[in-house]
């Protein structure tokens, strides 16, 4: 089955520091990868998406390359800033038989904590 | 303004008590989802409505009962609740459609405590 796994936290940085959270992926087919992100006290927000094999999404500084040989999905960013604290999820999504897109699946999240 | 709304934010219900969450978005979307988040587990996808026909009920007992009366709003009803039910409830929507990268839009959430 469809599966995500990305690292455990809390991740606790200064601020300017290098991030990267791991994410790799169990999935038949082709599937779309995402980063979705949840500040304190709301909803999930689309951070980056990619949606074959070598894209690479990006989005407020933030990055992650789509890498089909290691099925992972790293998220990184060269300096982060207080405001950057939150809960990073890692999802995918995989196409059904019908072609449709089948539901977000969701990694456990991964609370980041930056420092001034 | 995230393009989808949750009402109300906060909710403390007894476990004897019929509450419901209501969600409505603004994107013109065709489906929508109700999410639950405990602490340290991973987001639940309870109830998938496509085009106001609902598609996907993972498991979810009966004392939680969706109503997607059109394709803007949907509704949580909750009744004889649990402790354990005590979480955060999130509402999303989307746009299907055959085609890669699709997107989730969601609502800040109902933050629900059952006493």
């Amino acid at each position: 089955g469809n599966s995500v796994t990305q690292m455990e936290g809390p991740v606790t940085l200064s601020e300017e520091a290098f991030l990267t959270i791991n994410c790799t992926y169990t999935a038949t087919g082709y599937p779309s990868l995402f980063w979705y992100v949840q500040y304190p006290g709301e909803g999930l927000q689309l951070l980056l998406k990619a949606t074959k094999a070598d894209d690479k999404g990006s989005n407020k500084g933030f990055e992650a390359t789509y890498r089909k040989e290691t099925t992972s999905f790293h998220l990184e960013k060269g300096s982060v800033q207080v405001s950057d604290s939150a809960v990073y999820f890692c999802a995918l999504t995989a196409l059904n038989y019908g072609g449709s897109q089948g539901n977000l699946i969701f990694g456990k999240g991964t609370k980041l904590s930056v420092k001034p | 303004e995230t393009g989808v709304t949750q009402t109300p934010r906060h909710l403390v219900m007894g476990m004897t008590n019929k509450k419901s969450l209501k969600c409505e978005q603004h994107l013109g979307h065709n489906a929508m989802y109700w999410y639950k988040q405990s602490a340290k587990k991973p987001l639940e996808l309870m109830f998938v409505y496509n085009f106001k026909e609902q598609t996907e009920n993972n498991s979810v007992p009966s004392r939680f009962s969706p109503e997607c009366p059109n394709s803007s709003h949907l509704f949580l009803h909750l009744h004889t609740l649990q402790p354990e039910d005590s979480a955060l409830y999130l509402c999303a929507s989307s746009q299907v459609e055959s085609k890669r990268g699709m997107a989730l839009h969601f609502g800040n959430g109902t933050r629900l405590t059952v006493t």
